[in-house]
């Protein structure tokens, strides 16, 4: 049972433009939420986390936004840069462990 | 600053042979450590994680075992490998204390296993 669930699995962005990339989950128990991004054959590097008691968290080109009665989140990236293409997973955190989405292919375009 | 290896940084391993993958983290003490497994196209997969030195849960039913000989160390193995068990392993490592974001886990470069 996939508990996090990322239903886009591709998007394409033109440089500069924001990419918009969402997640939803099912278990309410969640305490936080956490984006990652991912290169071919490399392990994925944390980009930004949030907790469920808040709906908004920015760093830089990056605000994640949490809808908790929807169990909808979403990772906003303003403005796209060509290094930003990359798989980003959407992760939620539950008893010390997390549960990933499948994944979403980001393509940044000139 | 906290750095985690992994290596090899690929293996070709035929059906039947036997599996060890090291992972050890430096700069840290007691970390929370990982094992994943992500399979061609998919998501992350969580197979084991540790606590402490000893402590092993695991979460999926396989073929594969993990010990956590030291701290810092965590170890994935297998007896005899299947074909099924291709994919590229992930360690990762999270603070073990509430106070220092316990949830963010930090990953290492990875292992792509090819079993043939």
């Amino acid at each position: 049972d996939q508990q996090v669930k990322q239903n886009s699995p591709s998007l394409s962005v033109q440089e500069g433009r924001i990419s918009i990339l969402n997640c939803d989950y099912t278990n309410s128990m969640f305490d936080y939420f956490l984006w990652y991004k991912k290169y071919p054959a490399e392990g994925p590097t944390f980009l930004i986390s949030i907790s469920s008691i808040k709906d908004k968290n920015e760093d830089g080109r990056f605000t994640v936004f949490l809808n908790k009665s929807a169990k909808h989140l979403s990772l906003h990236i303003v403005p796209s840069q060509p290094g930003d293409s990359a798989v980003y997973f959407c992760a939620a955190s539950a008893d010390y462990k997390l549960s990933f989405g499948a994944g979403t292919t980001v393509t940044v375009r000139a | 600053s906290q750095t985690i290896h992994q290596w090899p940084a690929t293996l070709v391993q035929p059906v039947g042979s036997p599996l060890s993958l090291e992972c050890t983290v430096e700069g840290t003490s007691n970390p929370n450590l990982y094992w994943y497994r992500q399979a061609a196209g998919r998501g992350l997969q969580l197979l084991f994680y540790s606590v402490g030195i000893g402590q092993i849960s695991s979460e999926v039913p396989q073929n594969l075992s993990a010990s956590r000989p030291q701290d810092r160390q965590f170890i994935l193995s297998s007896k005899k490998l299947l074909l099924s068990d291709s994919g590229f392993y992930l360690c990762a490592w999270s603070p073990s204390t509430e106070g220092l974001k316990y949830y963010e886990q930090y990953f290492g470069p990875g292992t792509r296993l090819t079993v043939t």
